[in-house]
């Protein structure tokens, strides 16, 4: 059974940069598409991005110039880093599978809240 | 962006009761959409994909239809386990976008 878990600070100062990693367990990396989507109150699910095991990204639009998402296959990890920060970034983080669009597997998040 | 619009946004059912759940797309997404659980404090669950297809393991009284731009979601008997909010999601394009969720309660 495929099992993803996130980490990473859960306090960052605004204008700083949010870093977090994935960790999959159960299950390779390589050969599939690991998004990352985040959930707040005010605007619900929101997908930031994704990328492949060969390091192949796709981007939201909306953050297309804050994000950077990269790919260590051999620790079966993958990470997100959102630059600028502000207090509209503080959500709940969750990492998960992407097969074709279908999150199937999704870790349990990790809330970042941006607070000075 | 690809909108989707669920409605209604909350709804109250009492045990044993059809439910149903729209969501429309802005624009046709052929058959690209997704349906997740999401428990209170819990992770979101994929129930159904391809709009249609009950993922591995999903009480059969879930389904979905549709396909376009008009999509319907639907638990034949609610059970007590099943309130939750419910989202939609669509991966015709990128960026993959969700509805603003259903919150079923319980009469």
């Amino acid at each position: 059974q495929v099992q993803l878990q996130e980490s990473g600070p859960g306090l960052v100062k605004p204008s700083e940069t949010l870093s977090l990693t994935c960790t999959v367990s159960g299950g390779s990396t390589s050969g599939y598409y690991w998004s990352w989507i985040r959930q707040s109150a005010g605007k619900g699910l929101e997908w930031i991005g994704r990328i492949y095991s060969s390091g192949n990204t796709n981007y939201n639009p909306s953050l297309y110039n804050r994000v950077t998402m990269s790919v260590d296959t051999s620790k079966n990890q993958f990470s997100l880093r959102l630059s600028s920060v502000t207090a509209a970034d503080t959500a709940m983080y969750y990492c998960a599978r992407d097969v074709a669009g279908i999150l199937g597997y999704w870790g349990q998040g990790t809330l970042v809240t941006v607070s000075s | 962006d690809i909108q989707m619009t669920q409605s209604p946004a909350s709804l109250s059912a009492s045990v044993g009761d059809r439910v149903t759940i729209t969501c429309q797309a802005t624009h046709d997404i052929s058959y690209f959409l997704n349906w997740y659980q999401q428990k209170p404090g819990k992770v979101p669950k994929l129930l159904i994909y391809d709009a249609s297809n009950l993922e591995t393991g999903v009480p059969s009284r879930f389904s979905g239809s549709g396909s376009g731009t008009d999509f319907t979601f639907t638990i034949s008997s609610l059970q007590p386990e099943d309130i939750a909010t419910y989202y939609c999601q669509q991966y015709d394009d990128i960026p993959p976008t969700f509805g603003q969720g259903t919150k079923l309660e319980i009469k």
